[in-house]
């Protein structure tokens, strides 16, 4: 079975500064996906940006990049030039590669507050 | 639609009842995922249809649980006998179902509350 922990319950930033949210994951795939969501009052999950692991190079999205250790499995999101709209719960989520799709699993979330 | 929706957005139902939950998906996609959000935690999977069978319902909790996708679209996510511990956010996610394309697009949500 898959898990996937993130040991940061909350964090805050500045304003126009830059954060790093951690995420590391345990399984035993060779092949997968890895994803960043984002969940603000509204309880809408957003998807942030996604990485496959058969590619080395980071993913990026805008403000938005990742630090993709695979042999570490770890997955670390960086947000950079931090707003205000950027404040909501993180969660960082894991799917297996396998044809069509499969569900994915959470970690716990980190709940991020951009201050002014 | 545009995006996934869910009704009702908010459910207060007394212990022992009945509820039933209705995702309605991003049209044309063949996938659809049902996740339940309990305080301070992150989405646990509990039932994925392809098409209008179960693929995987590995997550139910228990037989008080049941999710129907009868035409391939719409889904209706039913517990019966409600118990407290039911209180949550009851997710709706659906996707294209095409290997490579494997983003979930969420539903804002139904917040079941059990008294």
């Amino acid at each position: 079975a898959q898990t996937v922990t993130q040991s940061q319950p909350e964090m805050s930033v500045q304003e126009a500064e830059t954060v790093t949210l951690s995420c590391t994951y345990d399984t035993s795939e060779s092949n997968y996906y890895l994803f960043w969501y984002k969940q603000p009052p509204s309880r809408q999950m957003i998807l942030v940006i996604r990485q496959e692991a058969y590619k080395q190079q980071n993913a990026t999205e805008n403000r938005f990049s990742v630090n993709f250790q695979k042999a570490a499995k770890s997955f670390s999101l960086k947000i950079s030039d931090s707003q205000l709209g950027d404040t909501a719960m993180y969660f960082c989520a894991f799917m297996k590669h396998e044809s069509g799709n499969t569900p994915l699993v959470f970690g716990k979330g980190t709940r991020l507050s951009v201050i002014a | 639609g545009a995006g996934v929706s869910q009704t009702p957005s908010n459910k207060v139902t007394e212990k022992g009842k009945y509820v039933e939950l209705r995702c309605d998906p991003i049209s044309g996609h063949t996938a659809l995922y049902w996740y339940r959000q309990s305080l301070g935690q992150g989405p646990e999977f509990l039932i994925y249809f392809q098409g209008t069978g179960a693929a995987d319902d590995s997550g139910l909790p228990n037989d008080r649980f049941f999710a129907v996708r009868p035409e391939g679209s719409v889904s209706t996510l039913k517990i019966q006998r409600t118990e407290r511990g039911d209180s949550a956010v009851y997710l709706c996610a659906s996707s294209s179902g095409l290997a490579g394309r494997s983003e979930q697009y969420f539903g804002p949500g139904t917040r079941l509350t059990v008294t």
